[in-house]
């Protein structure tokens, strides 16, 4: 199996501040990568498909970039509502692998 | 707008069998990967498998041996079975869209339900 892995596991963050978080996936999976948003009791959604492709309806803000092994998801301008919980996901190779997550909480 | 909606006892016994089913609306039962995706509470999120065009399906080797996906197209579902449950099976079980791309395979999962929380307890 693909191994993914995020980092920071956490940050606190004030609004109107730009967060990055990392991925990492354990083999070369060209852009085959992902990212959720997920608040507390509710589904994940998708925001960024094959890397950096943003989903329908997700504000500008979101952005990704990398390939390969690592990427990276930047959510500019922090809103209060994007404090949540981000997943990468591998899409390159069944079974499908997510990383551990990053939560972004208030400063 | 597709839709899905999980439906699941909620507790089940350990060593018994979990039947989840998933009920989809507003697209296709053929020509879409229907997964099934699972969390346990404050951890991350496990792929366990999906079914295509009604039976074509694929597991996670960690979950084969003890897995069975199924649809039912007359009724727009699909459905999860599940045996010999331990208490690590507990979690919520998501029922999602991973969306089928024009070359072939599949590159993110676009629509979610709710989730059904299933408990493994005694």
């Amino acid at each position: 199996d693909i191994q993914m892995t995020q980092s920071p596991s956490s940050v606190s963050a004030s609004v109107g501040d730009t967060v990055s978080i990392t991925c990492r996936a354990s083999q070369d999976i060209s852009t085959w990568l992902a990212w959720y948003q997920q608040k507390p009791g509710q589904a994940p959604k998708l925001l960024i498909y094959v890397a950096s492709t943003l989903q329908s309806g997700v504000p500008s803000r979101f952005s990704g970039s990398g390939s390969g092994t690592e990427f990276t998801l930047t959510i500019s301008s922090l809103r209060p509502e994007d404090f949540a919980t981000y997943y990468c996901q591998q899409a390159h190779t069944f079974p499908r692998t997510f990383g551990p997550g990053t939560k972004v909480d208030l400063k | 707008q597709v839709q899905l909606q999980e439906s699941g006892p909620g507790l089940v016994k350990p060593s018994e069998t979990l039947s989840v089913t998933c009920t989809v609306s507003g697209d296709s039962m053929d020509s879409s990967y229907w997964t099934w995706i699972r969390q346990p509470p404050g951890k991350a999120l496990e792929w366990i498998g999906y079914i295509y065009n009604g039976r074509v399906t694929k597991y996670n080797p960690s979950l084969e041996s003890r897995l069975t996906l199924s649809a039912d197209t007359s009724k727009n579902q699909v459905s999860l079975k599940l045996t010999s449950l331990t208490a690590a099976d507990t979690a919520i079980y998501y029922c999602a869209r991973d969306r089928a791309l024009i070359r072939g395979g599949t590159d993110a999962f676009d629509v979610w339900g709710q989730g059904t929380m299933v408990t493994v307890s005694s």
